[in-house]
């Protein structure tokens, strides 16, 4: 299927254990982006990727490790999962730098989400 | 420090009338704004966006005012409709690889 897709879709681990969110596009973006949503926070930027191997940190990185070897492939690994970890997590991809394309459509494109859960 | 300010976490309007949501931003080195609309256990979707050298934007039902000098944005519905009852996030680009800062979402409410 064409678009941007996140598996799982749901998440329950323990305190501790290592989890890998992954993210997958098949537009073939250039733009990666990782965020978590919490209440009274929106939506917060972890990491983000501006082509394969390139990577940088975003608001909130602190926990989190990211690599992107292939262009359609941005996955999110929590190294040593904590509870306030447990939030919902959404991956987006962008074709171009914001605004400058011109085109209205000019915009980030999201996946459906994981929700995740730290016990 | 919120750079972007959604002050009204939820709106209730009827169906019809007009639907008025609010952000405010900060950092004057945004230069491009744009309104996601989520349904629940689903990603955000693109509704509309603004450059900062426009102080309007127009698209169907949708329409977005920028008011620089008040580090002011509002999106417009009308006629607001049922399907339009969602959370709305307001977000802002700083030119820097694309990396997008987000309100922190109104919930609108359009009822019969």
């Amino acid at each position: 299927d064409a678009g941007i897709t996140q598996s799982p879709r749901y998440k329950i681990t323990e305190t501790g254990r290592q989890v890998t969110l992954m993210c997958h596009q098949t537009w073939s973006h250039s733009y990666m982006f990782w965020y978590r949503q919490d209440l009274g926070h929106g939506l917060r930027l972890i990491y983000y990727s501006a082509a394969a191997d390139i990577t940088d940190k975003g608001e909130v990185p602190d926990g989190y490790v990211v690599s992107r070897s292939k262009t359609e492939n941005f996955p999110l690994t929590l190294e040593s999962a904590t509870r306030s970890q447990t939030s919902v997590y959404f991956c987006a991809s962008s074709e171009s730098w914001l605004g400058r394309s011109g085109t209205s459509t000019d915009t980030q494109y999201f996946g459906p989400g994981t929700r995740l859960t730290v016990l | 420090d919120q750079q972007v300010k959604q002050n009204s976490p939820s709106l209730s309007v009827q169906e019809g009338r007009i639907s008025i949501l609010n952000c405010d931003y900060t950092n004057s080195m945004f230069d491009y704004f744009l309104w996601y609309k989520k349904y629940p256990a689903e990603g955000p979707t693109f509704l509309i966006s603004i450059s900062s050298i426009k102080d309007k934007n127009e698209d169907g039902r949708f329409t977005v005012f920028l008011n620089k000098s008040a580090k002011h944005l509002s999106l417009h519905i009308v006629p607001s409709q049922p399907g339009d009852s969602a959370v709305y996030f307001c977000a802002a680009e700083t030119g820097t690889a694309s990396k997008l800062t987000f309100g922190t979402g109104t919930r609108l409410q359009v009822t019969l």
